[in-house]
Parts: C-alpha cells; sequence; structure tokens
C-alpha cells in the first residue's frame, strides 16, 4: 500500500529564507508526484508535476526534485514570501496501467512565513 | 470564467438526515472526482467518474452516493449510513483518463449537528 509522508508537518520561518519541504513515499512504483499549495478553507492548486522519468522541475522560485529510486521529493522555495503561507501537499499517482488510478496524498506541511 | 464550482461553501446537518453536495465544472473534462479531507490529514478519495453515467467507488465509499448524468455535474450525496460525516469535501475534474492535473473547486464544509 502506497503511504506518502510529509516533514516537517508545520514550519515557521523569516521572509527572505530559502526552505525546503520534504515529502517521501514507500512505493517507487509511481507515474508521477505532485505538489498542490492549499489556502485555509479553499481547494488545491498544483504548483509542480513531475513525472517518473523527470528529475525536476522548476516554476518561478519554486523547484521540485525527484528521486524516484529512494522514494523522495523536495519542494524548494527560494526567497520567501508572507504570501507563501499555506499548506503545502504532496500526491503521487500510482502507475497507470490503463484500469483504474488514483492519487495518494500526504497529510501536507503547513507554511508559515513571518514579516 | 471556466472552473469548478461547489454549493453549498457550509452545510450544516442534523443526524440521520441525507445531504446533497454540488459540484459543477465547465471545463469540458471527462473525469471528476470526489475527495474527503479531515484536519490534519491527507486528501481521500470518495467516488471517481470517468465519463458520463459511470463512476467507481474510492477508499472510502461507504455512508456516499454518487451520480455522473451530465457531463458537467457530478453530485454527492452523504446518507445516514456515514457514521462521522462532519469533514471538508473536495470536487475536481480532470480532462480525461490520461490525463494528469487534477482542477480542484473551492470545497464545502459539512457539519453535523
Amino acid at each position: 500500500k502506497q503511504e506518502v509522508t510529509q516533514i516537517p508537518a508545520a514550519l515557521s520561518v523569516p521572509e527572505g529564507e530559502n526552505l525546503v519541504l520534504n515529502c517521501s513515499f514507500t512505493d517507487s512504483a509511481i507515474y508521477n508526484l505532485q505538489w498542490f499549495r492549499q489556502d485555509p478553507g479553499k481547494g488545491l492548486t498544483s504548483l509542480l508535476l513531475i513525472q517518473s522519468s523527470q528529475r525536476e522541475q522548476t516554476s518561478g522560485r519554486l523547484n521540485a526534485s525527484l528521486d524516484k529510486s529512494s522514494g523522495r521529493s523536495t519542494l524548494y522555495i527560494a526567497a520567501s514570501q508572507p504570501g507563501d503561507s499555506a499548506t503545502y501537499l504532496c500526491a503521487v499517482k500510482k502507475e497507470w496501467w490503463g484500469g483504474s488510478e488514483k492519487l495518494v496524498f500526504g497529510k501536507g506541511t503547513k507554511l508559515t512565513v513571518n514579516p | 470564467d471556466g472552473g469548478i464550482t461547489q454549493s453549498p461553501k457550509y452545510l450544516f446537518r442534523k443526524e440521520g438526515q441525507n445531504v446533497t453536495l454540488s459540484c459543477e465544472q465547465n471545463l469540458n473534462h471527462d473525469a471528476m472526482y470526489w475527495y474527503r479531507q479531515d484536519p490534519g490529514q491527507g486528501l481521500r478519495l470518495i467516488y471517481y467518474s470517468q465519463i458520463v453515467n459511470d463512476f467507481q467507488k474510492g477508499d472510502i465509499a461507504e455512508g456516499y452516493s454518487v451520480s455522473r448524468e451530465k457531463k458537467e455535474s457530478f453530485p454527492l450525496t452523504v446518507t445516514s449510513a456515514q457514521k462521522n460525516p462532519t469533514a471538508f469535501y473536495l470536487c475536481a475534474s480532470k480532462l480525461d483518463r490520461v490525463a494528469d492535473t487534477q482542477y480542484f473547486g473551492p470545497g464545502t464544509r459539512l457539519t453535523v449537528l
């Protein structure tokens, strides 16, 4: 059974700091991995998606890496801003064989960036 | 404006009542999903539908029911059989069964009184 763990559960940093969020998964047979952002009481917004054949993806100040063999992904946020405060969730998609497929989510890391 | 809408934003239910949560999308997506989120927990899949008039159970389907009579609509009914229905419910959709990115609605918070 695929399990996704995110460490730490919560993180508080001063504005301007670079930070890393961690995601680990138990079964390396994944199709892809996604990082989402969730603001309080809101839905999820997709930030970055890394296919299983890729090592990293970048979007602006965000960089996500994937080491499929070790079951790890990191989300690097450069020069953090108060507007980055949110919960960040990672999710893995099980390898798709033409039948059913689903995302398995971690519990998230709640990030607070202090001005 | 293209997107996914969920209504109502907040819903209160008495024990023993069935309630239906609405999810509508105008993205012309084939696939739609219902997730449940509890405090400090990841999302768990309740039901999904890859095409009109077809749907499958997810990991926690007991006490829930769905229908997919129209492409743009995927309502979720929380029945009285659901033992602990208080949660945040999220609807999502994606273009088709092979597309990667799911787009999420704003969610409905259900509270059982």
